[in-house]
């Protein structure tokens, strides 16, 4: 069973950047997506960003261009979501999610999401 | 590709039927169309993709239809745990999901 296990909860200061890794285990990880998504408080479900490891070609949403940077680590299995220049409005639970099928972007797999407060 | 999703708040009782509609700004090509469901506290659950086909281990009261730029999610006869918010996403070259539909008890 594939497991994506992310890492703990950040407190940043507004203009600062901050990093999230999504370690996956159990199941092939070179040919499957890995999508990051966000929820701020209340809201919904936000579509940030995404790369297939083996194409190691991320693809980014038109809002988060310029601010966001995915890589993904083949030695380790791991993915990172680094977004820059915080804003309070970036506080939110930011989960990755894995592709469900060969080069697929819908996800069957989750993380248990990272929650980024963004805070003077 | 922006996703509409309707309606915002629905409040049911167990064992109505449900419909959820999910209008896409622009033809959803190849019916790259999931839904999931989300409960307080849980990440998403994938529920359908393809538009129609159902995710491993998702009973058959779930079913999903659509083409082009109209889809639905359809819930038979709700279960006390079918009660949580519902997103489209679309998951072509351009990934998006929808502002997401609650359902609530009646």
């Amino acid at each position: 069973q594939v497991q994506l296990v992310q890492s703990g909860a950040e407190v940043k200061k507004p203009g600062s950047s901050v990093k999230v890794s999504c370690k996956a285990s159990g199941g092939p990880f070179s040919s499957y997506a890995i999508s990051w998504v966000r929820q701020a408080p209340g809201q919904g479900l936000e579509w940030m960003g995404g790369i297939i490891p083996m194409f190691d070609a991320p693809n980014y949403a038109q809002k988060f261009q310029g601010r966001v940077t995915i890589v993904a680590d083949k030695s380790t299995s791991t993915v990172y979501m680094e977004l820059s220049s915080l804003r309070s409005d970036d506080t939110a639970v930011y989960y990755c999610a894995r592709g469900s099928r060969f080069l697929e972007w819908f996800n069957d797999n989750w993380g248990q999401g990272t929650l980024v407060t963004v805070s003077s | 590709i922006v996703l509409t999703q309707s309606p915002g708040t629905l409040s049911l009782s167990p064992g109505e039927r449900v419909t959820l509609s999910c209008r896409a700004s622009e033809t959803v090509t190849s019916n790259y169309l999931a839904w999931y469901q989300q409960k307080p506290g849980q990440a998403p659950r994938l529920l359908i993709y393809g538009a129609s086909d159902r995710a491993t281990g998702i009973p058959d009261r779930f079913s999903g239809s659509g083409s082009g730029t109209d889809f639905t999610l359809t819930i038979t006869r709700l279960e006390p745990e079918d009660f949580a918010v519902y997103y489209c996403h679309h998951y072509g070259s351009s990934r998006t999901f929808g502002q997401g539909a609650r359902l609530e008890i009646k």
